[in-house]
């Protein structure tokens, strides 16, 4: 069965500083897609990215980059340089080959001033 | 890009009256959508996925006669809450998905806030 763990309940850091979200999946399928999306407190989903199965590239996009690592089962996800509009929950989902979103339990992240 | 809309927003209304829920796939055609139920401060549930002219499949614990779920277009599916009472308020949310099933996400709509009094 799929599962997603994100281990941090809640986090707090101070604006500016680097905040690491982590993400652990399982799954028994070879093919599958990994995301990440923030839910800020009006609650839309805003998609953040998608990676494939097999595409271990790190990504790097602005303040956010992420590490997909096979070999741990991880996709964890790094803000650099927090900022206040960062708070928010942020989730980490695996879809896998029959289509299915899974989404891990969340993490809040506050960013404070 | 795609966009789903999802409507109304909110709704608060009192124990015992249904409310109906639309998502719409407003530029492509949505073979199947999903629709997820979250409570405060916790993850996203998946409650049933309908496929377009057929009955949904509904997730295991999840009332199919409480959820009345109807995906009668490509473009529509309706969830439906009867006779809702105070344990329904949850914020509700779809998602759709077209027939590129590999190379396009599932797109979201902005989720109902539904308050039962």
């Amino acid at each position: 069965a799929q599962k997603v763990t994100q281990a941090q309940t809640e986090i707090s850091v101070v604006e500016k500083e680097d905040v690491t979200l982590d993400c652990v999946y399982e799954t028994r399928d070879t093919t599958y897609y990994l995301f990440w999306y923030k839910q800020p407190p009006s609650g839309e989903l805003v998609f953040l990215i998608r990676r494939n199965s097999f595409d271990e590239q790190n990504e790097i996009s602005g303040r956010y980059s992420w590490n997909f690592q096979k070999s741990t089962s991880s996709f964890n996800f790094t803000i650099t340089a927090s900022q206040v509009v960062d708070s928010a929950v942020y989730f980490c989902a695996l879809v896998d080959y029959g289509q299915n979103f899974v989404f891990g339990p969340g993490t809040r992240l506050s960013v404070l001033p | 890009g795609a966009v789903v809309s999802q409507h109304p927003s909110r709704v608060i209304c009192k124990s015992g009256t249904s409310v109906k829920i639309e998502c719409r796939s407003l530029d492509f055609q949505a073979t199947t959508m999903f629709w997820y139920r979250q409570f405060p401060k916790q993850s996203l549930m998946l409650m049933a996925t309908s496929n377009e002219g057929s009955k949904a499949t509904y997730e295991q614990g999840v009332e199919k006669d409480k959820f009345l779920i109807n995906h009668a277009s490509l473009t529509l599916s309706t969830l439906t809450v009867t006779s809702a009472h105070p344990e329904d308020s949850s914020f509700y949310i779809c998602s759709a998905r077209g027939t590129d099933i590999y190379n396009q996400p599932q797109h979201f709509g902005d989720g109902t806030r539904l308050s039962i009094l």
